[in-house]
């Protein structure tokens, strides 16, 4: 049974580019979590999606950031214009629809804004 | 205050001891716990959940102590591999967001 798929694994960009980050979560599970680990700080918790709904966005910064989770393929989360301080390691995480409410986490996206 | 706290360490602990990490929560209405291991530039993995009656798998028991608003870990007979940085996670309503203390980091020495 396949983890969490996260792709890119290392992803460059200059500044005011896009970044778009790819998650498939475990077979079976509907629920996706992105999560952004900052250098030298913990996981924050960013958006919460089911298949084509957001459930909660409340870590979300207000501007440039976006998800999606469609009712075909992985879950995106786009960062638009990036900026230096977008650089972090971004993680998603899924949990199954029953009531253990387990997240697990894929292996991340490292993003390096230059 | 931050929701989640956690000692940051680190634990240096020779091979063989026995070590134990505390995480405290602010919102009583907390619904679900868990620990995470993390290794260096890795994703989380899930430890355990906490359950209210207490956890034990082989060397790592957890425990909640919802009076007082914290979690433990206890680690026995801690193994070089067990080096990592320990991260407690609270879920303040089923099925959300887990909020994640800043992690303690644990150095097991030969």
């Amino acid at each position: 049974n396949a983890g969490v798929m996260q792709n890119p694994r290392h992803l460059v960009r200059r500044r005011g580019q896009e970044a778009r980050l790819r998650c498939s979560p475990m077979k079976g599970h509907s629920h996706v979590y992105w999560y952004r680990q900052l250098p030298e700080e913990g996981l924050k918790f960013m958006v919460y999606l089911q298949k084509e709904n957001i459930i909660d966005e409340s870590g979300m910064p207000k501007e440039r950031f976006s998800a999606e989770f469609p009712k075909e393929g992985p879950s995106i989360l786009r960062i638009q214009q990036v900026v230096r301080g977008d650089s972090a390691a971004y993680f998603c995480a899924s949990s199954p629809p029953d009531s253990s409410y387990e997240q697990y986490f894929g292996p991340g996206t490292r993003l390096t804004v230059t | 205050r931050k929701e989640v706290e956690q000692d940051p360490g680190p634990f240096n602990v020779p091979e063989g001891a026995t070590v134990a990490f505390n995480c405290t929560y602010s919102n009583s209405a907390s619904q679900s716990f868990f620990w995470y291991r993390q290794d260096c530039r890795k994703e989380p993995k899930l430890l355990m959940s906490v359950y209210s009656s207490g956890n034990e798998d082989g060397r790592f028991t957890a425990q909640l102590n919802r009076a007082s608003q914290y979690i433990s870990l206890l680690i026995r007979d801690s193994k070089l591999s067990d080096s990592a940085t320990y991260l407690c996670a609270v879920n303040m309503e089923y099925g959300n967001k887990l909020v994640f203390g800043a992690g303690t980091i644990l150095r097991v020495k030969s």
